[in-house]
Formats: C-alpha cells, sequence, structure tokens
C-alpha cells in the first residue's frame, strides 16, 4: 500500500529554534498540501504545491514559515523561529490532481516549550 | 461562505445501531464533497465522497446523502460497530480551483459494544 511518509512524527523543541518537518509524497502523485490540526481550528491548510510549484501559502505565517519541494519525492515545512502557538500537528498530504482525494500521512507532532 | 459546519460535535451509539452525522456549506462552487475518518495519532484517511450530480452514495455500511438544494450533505453509518469509533471530518472544495478542502470541525462517534 503506498503511502504519504512523514519525519519526524514527534518533535519537542525550545522556543525559538528552528523546526523543519519532511514529508514524502506517495510515487507518481503531483499534487501536495500542508495541513495543521489543533483542537480550536481544527484543520486548517498551510500550503499547496502542484508540480512541484507553489501555488497556494495563503494559510501559512509568512514571517516564519516557510515550505518547499526541492524534489519530487520531498517537500519540506519549516518554522524558523518557533513559538509555543506553533505546536500542532502538521500533516502531509498527497494526490493526482485537484479535486481527487487527498492521501495523508500520520503527522508530526510538534510541541514548543 | 468558505465554511462547512459539521454536527454533532460528538456522538455515541450503541453497537448496530445507524450513526448520522450532518454537514452544511454555503458556497455553491463546491463540487466535491469528502468523508473523511480519523483514529488517533493517525492522519484522516478517505471514507467516500460524492460529487453535486448524484443524492446518494453507497459503499458498504457508509453511505452520504447529498441535498443540493439545502446545501446539505450527510454520512450515514449503517450497522455501527465498535471499530467504527473515531473523528469523521466532512470537507468540500471546487475543483476548478486549487484543490483546497475546506473542512467541517470534526465529529467524535463512540459506538458502545
Amino acid at each position: 500500500d503506498a503511502r504519504v511518509t512523514q519525519t519526524p512524527r514527534h518533535k519537542v523543541t525550545e522556543m525559538g529554534q528552528e523546526v523543519t518537518m519532511r514529508c514524502q509524497p506517495i510515487l507518481g502523485h503531483n499534487t501536495v498540501f500542508w495541513y495543521r490540526q489543533t483542537m480550536m481550528q481544527g484543520l486548517e491548510l498551510l500550503a499547496y504545491f502542484r508540480n512541484r510549484a507553489p501555488l497556494d501559502d495563503s494559510g501559512m505565517p509568512k514571517d516564519r514559515f516557510s515550505a518547499e519541494m526541492p524534489d519530487a519525492t520531498l517537500a519540506t515545512l519549516k518554522i524558523q523561529p518557533s513559538e509555543p502557538r506553533d505546536s500542532a500537528v502538521y500533516f502531509c498530504a498527497s494526490g493526482l490532481e485537484p479535486g481527487v482525494p487527498q492521501h495523508f500521512g500520520d503527522g508530526t507532532r510538534l510541541s514548543i516549550l | 461562505q468558505q465554511q462547512v459546519k459539521q454536527s454533532p460535535q460528538s456522538l455515541i451509539v450503541q453497537k448496530g445501531g445507524i450513526s448520522i452525522i450532518n454537514c452544511a456549506y454555503e458556497n455553491t462552487a463546491f463540487d466535491y464533497f469528502p468523508w473523511y475518518q480519523q483514529f488517533p495519532g493517525k492522519g484522516p484517511a478517505l471514507l467516500i465522497a460524492i460529487r453535486p450530480d448524484v443524492s446518494e452514495k453507497k459503499e458498504g455500511r457508509f453511505t452520504i446523502s447529498f441535498n443540493k438544494s439545502a446545501k446539505q450533505f450527510s454520512l450515514h453509518i449503517m450497522d455501527s460497530q465498535p471499530g467504527d469509533s473515531a473523528t469523521y471530518f466532512c470537507a468540500a472544495s471546487y475543483s476548478s480551483n486549487t484543490g483546497k478542502l475546506i473542512f467541517g470541525q470534526g465529529t467524535t462517534l463512540q459506538v458502545k459494544p
């Protein structure tokens, strides 16, 4: 079964530190999404890539967050500097085209102390 | 207009009973309505999805009912089982846009043995 792989699964770090989360989309998928899940806000879209090009990052705080796809097998989400309010579960999802079901990874649980 | 409102927030059903979760939307441009199932520590997994050209879709014990005029759709789980205990999210997107999914707030379902 093809899966979206996210690393690390858990991350605890202190405020101000840089955090990098990685995602390996399903081979052949050309769309990659980053979501954040919190109890208060639910599931929110942070960024969206199609064919490695960023199409929508309107949900992302631009001053501290950045998302990239260095190649078709790797997507990264960076937070610098991190803040306690960034504590959440971050999910990566991949798919074949807009409107087609997105397949989610199991997330990175991030705690900023 | 971008919101998807989901109810109830939590639901307790006896084994063998029917679980019903409802969602409502405002944006008539939405043309894809998936339901996701999420277990603790896991990412959301696509359960079933519908497009507005049909009023009902059934896959095993799971059925989506869609009412275009009322802008509402619902998930019915027949013969609910303890293994169905999870959080369920409805979502909506318009494929002519970025494929961005707008999620409901989620419903925690507990099926009692």
